[in-house]
């Protein structure tokens, strides 16, 4: 799998949109980007994921650049409870197969500030 | 209730003593995996499950035996536990037809005294 490279901490103000980044710029060409979050003493949670397209769902968007060397997660309106660490991933997405796990780097702390 | 569930919450045990830590999830998922979690090293798989009666080692299983009789619960056991051992652990499930979205339980905090 890819390696990915997130800065390690970030601000943005509630209300405003978060822009966080992520390098992968390793990819291949079947794998996917996946990202998670994770809230304080919480489990993680998954946000979205996409291949090339921009993806967008009720959490946040993201954009991935075409090609498909860096990605950008977008929380479009902040609140004090997206304070979490966000992890993005990169993996093959194998339907129908594959159990092993994934692989969570040290990802970035986003502090949503009042 | 509905998702996935892990239990107990907390637990405190002594060295050399066997735990075992219970995950359960009710949306008949295929797939079922342990992490733990320690500051400075993130989360690491332990062992994953790809369906009732089949289960694999992760990067880190030394010291940890599971097993999955049933497609929904897959125990976690520390034969013997040490100090190194004490870590959170999460338990996550996902479908055998999607993709890498994985569903996490809220953890257990173990420690080893």
């Amino acid at each position: 799998d890819a390696k990915t490279t997130q800065p390690p901490s970030m601000d943005c103000a509630e209300g405003r949109a978060a822009n966080l980044p992520c390098n992968h710029s390793t990819i291949s060409g079947n794998e996917y980007v996946y990202w998670y979050r994770q809230i304080h003493s919480q489990g993680p949670q998954y946000i979205i994921h996409g291949l090339k397209n921009n993806e967008t769902n009720e959490m946040a968007s993201l954009i991935i650049t075409e090609d498909r060397k860096s990605s950008t997660l977008i929380l479009p309106h902040a609140t004090l409870r997206d304070t979490a660490v966000y992890y993005c991933i990169v993996r093959v997405s194998r339907s129908g197969g594959g159990a092993d796990g994934l692989t969570f780097g040290k990802g970035t702390h986003l502090i949503i500030q009042p | 209730d509905a998702g996935i569930t892990q239990s107990p919450r907390y637990k405190i045990t002594e060295t050399g003593r066997q735990v075992t830590l219970m995950c359960h999830q009710t949306w008949s998922h295929s797939y079922m995996f342990w992490y733990r979690q320690d500051l400075g090293h993130g989360l690491r798989l332990i062992y994953y499950s790809a369906a009732a009666d089949i289960t694999d080692k992760g990067e880190v299983p030394d010291g940890y035996v599971v097993s999955r009789s049933k497609t929904e619960n897959f125990p976690l056991t520390l034969e013997s536990a040490t100090r190194s051992q004490t870590s959170v652990y999460f338990c996550a499930s996902r479908d055998r037809l999607g993709s890498y979205e994985q569903y996490f339980g809220p953890g257990t905090r173990l420690t080893v005294t």
